[in-house]
């Protein structure tokens, strides 16, 4: 079956410019999750989705970054504006539920350099 | 809240050594827990799991053993290979149904 696909690749930036990054889940997937990994830490959970709905948002920072997911399938996150500290790869996931023991399937993540 | 602690490498290793990459969690109730793996270049990916107290999740010969009365979920492998270089994530998912990582281990097998 095909993985979870998204993209850009990699993305570089200077600060105060916006970006944005798509991701389309496996398909039948009712969870899409984001998440932010920072070079030398462990991923970081920014949003979770349920269908179209948003699951958990709480270490989204509001002020700059968005996340919409329309239809319950492919899902935007967008930076504006970005900021140095932002630079990071930004990984996307789903899941066929939202069980605790649920298995998620990674994609291979957007590099964002922020100069 | 939730929290994931593993082992900090990197941790360099010969081919056919025995590996142990430490974990321990804090956690309110009953998670589940979890080892991913990231190859080079690659999206994370599901290694084993455990999700009940005792359980021993295993994959490609890795081992993990979930223990209640330690909070831990220590990674073993008792010959790695050149293939299994990678990072490895240990991460739990709570009540609240969110997936949380620890810092990840660098793995390095080298010939």
């Amino acid at each position: 079956e095909a993985g979870v696909a998204q993209s850009p690749r990699y993305k570089i930036i200077e600060k105060r410019q916006s970006v944005a990054f798509w991701c389309n889940p496996i398909s039948g997937h009712a969870t899409l999750y984001w998440y932010q990994q920072i070079l030398g830490q462990g991923p970081k959970l920014l949003i979770q989705f349920q269908n179209n709905g948003v699951v958990d948002d709480s270490q989204l920072p509001k002020d700059r970054f968005s996340a919409e997911r329309l239809k319950g399938v492919d899902s935007t996150l967008k930076i504006q504006p970005a900021k140095l500290e932002d630079s990071a790869v930004y990984l996307c996931a789903s899941s066929g539920g939202a069980a605790t023991n649920e298995k998620l399937f990674f994609g291979s993540g957007t590099q964002l350099s922020v100069l | 809240g939730d929290s994931v602690t593993q082992m900090e490498g990197p941790v360099t290793l010969s081919e056919e050594a025995f590996l142990t990459i430490n974990c321990t969690y804090t956690a309110t109730g009953y998670p589940s827990l979890f080892w991913y793996v990231q190859y080079p270049g690659e999206g994370l990916q599901l290694l084993l799991k455990a999700t009940k107290a005792d359980d021993k999740g295993s994959n490609k010969g890795f081992e993990a053993t979930y223990r209640k009365e330690t909070t831990s979920f220590h990674l073993e492998k008792g010959s790695v290979q050149v293939s299994d270089s990678a990072v490895y994530f240990c991460a739990l998912s709570g009540s609240n149904y969110k997936l949380t990582f620890g810092k990840g281990t660098l793995l390095t097998v080298n010939p």
